[in-house]
Parts: C-alpha cells; structure tokens; sequence
C-alpha cells in the first residue's frame, strides 16, 4: 500500500516562529502536493512539485515556502506564522511524469496546525 | 467563485435512502476524481473519472461523468451510517498536473 506520512497530526506554534511540516512518500511518485483545508473553503493548493528541487505555485503561495530535496520528501515552510495560518494541512503524492495526470492522489492524515 | 462547485454543500439523509451530490465546472475536464473524507483525517480516494459519458460503481457507489466533461455526479444507494463523511471532487488543471479540489458536500446519515 502506498503511504504518505506526515511528521505531526497536531502542532501549536506562536506568531512570528517558523514551522516546518514534513510529507514523506514510499512509492516513488514524482508529484507531491501541500493543500490546506479549511472550512467552506475546501481544499486549496499551496505548493506543488512535480520533481526534485522542482516546484510551482499553487492558488495560495503566500507566506509558504517548500523544500523537496530528495524525492520521497516534501516539506512546507512557514516563515513566520501567523494567525491566519491556522488549518488544516494536507499533503499528496501521486505518480507523475511525461504523460501526466496519471492517477489518482494519495493523501497524508493531514496536520492540524494552530498558531497563537 | 471555485473553479468547481459543489451542491448540495451538506446532506442529512436517513439510512436506507438513496441521494446524489454534483460536482459543476465551467471547464472541461481532464480527469476528475471522488475522495471521501472522515471528519478530521486524510482523503480516501473513490473513483476516478476521464472519459465523456463514462460511468463507475464501487459498492453502492456509483459516480457518472457527463458527455461534456463538465459535470459530475455521485450516486449512493442505500445508505449507511459508514457513508457519512465529506465527499470532495478534484479535477485535473491542463497544466503541470495540479489538481483543484470543490469546496466538499458534508454527508450525514441518520441510523
């Protein structure tokens, strides 16, 4: 089964602290994704990566940063958090690469992030 | 306004009963896809859908995708108390394999 892991499922930060959310993958997907999820609003893509050091702007990339070094590894930065920052994250894995859209997406159990 | 749309946004049905919840674009689509999502956990993937007039059933689940590619439906019959969740379409962008999400149909269903 493929799975996609995030580091936590609950996390409390202050304002102004940086915050990293880490996604890893163990089936070798080339496209990793962070979305957040927040009430009436539904899913809204943040960051996505289609490969290594590869990335491209999702709807909602302000005040987010991302890190993809090794494949199996997606990370999102908060540079300095903020209140409007708080949610729930998801992130997503799916097979990839010249074709493209080539399935469907694999998600994490998501991190609930609230920033005081 | 989303790119996709959902309707109804929440569904109280009594079990047994069969109902169906929309997914609308203004856009054709590239593929869309069905996740069911339990309250405060990741997202389950459903079905996928790509082709014009293409139909898939899984269980008592079956989702349709119209001839113009703009329009999806999922069906549910008979419910159950295990079908309550939130039910979300994505849907592919033409471009770099993203993926966009609707806003979600809350399902609950009463024993």
């Amino acid at each position: 089964d493929v799975k996609v892991t995030q580091s936590s499922r609950y996390l409390v930060k202050r304002t102004g602290e940086k915050v990293f959310l880490e996604c890893v993958q163990d089936m070798d997907h080339e496209n990793m994704f962070w979305y957040r999820q927040d009430p009436g609003l539904g899913l809204r893509l943040i960051y996505f990566s289609y490969d290594v050091k590869m990335k491209e702007k999702g709807d909602i990339p302000e005040g987010y940063s991302v890190s993809r070094e090794k494949k199996e590894r997606f990370s999102l930065i908060l540079e300095s958090a903020s209140t409007n920052q708080t949610s729930m994250y998801l992130c997503a894995s799916r097979k990839g690469g010249a074709s493209g859209r080539t399935g469907e997406q694999y998600f994490g159990p998501g991190t609930r992030l609230t920033v005081t | 306004s989303q790119e996709l749309e959902q309707s109804p946004q929440s569904l109280i049905v009594q079990e047994g009963k069969n109902l169906t919840i929309n997914c609308t674009s203004s856009k054709t689509l590239y593929g869309l896809y069905w996740y069911k999502q339990k309250y405060g956990e990741g997202l389950i993937f459903l079905m996928m859908l790509q082709k014009g007039g293409e139909e898939k059933s899984h269980e008592k689940i079956t989702a349709k995708l119209d001839e113009k590619k703009q329009q999806s439906s999922l069906h549910i019959t008979a419910s159950q108390p295990s079908h309550a969740g939130i039910y979300l379409c994505g849907a592919d962008r033409t471009s770099y394999d993203k993926v966009i999400f609707g806003p979600g149909t809350s399902l609950s269903v009463i024993p």
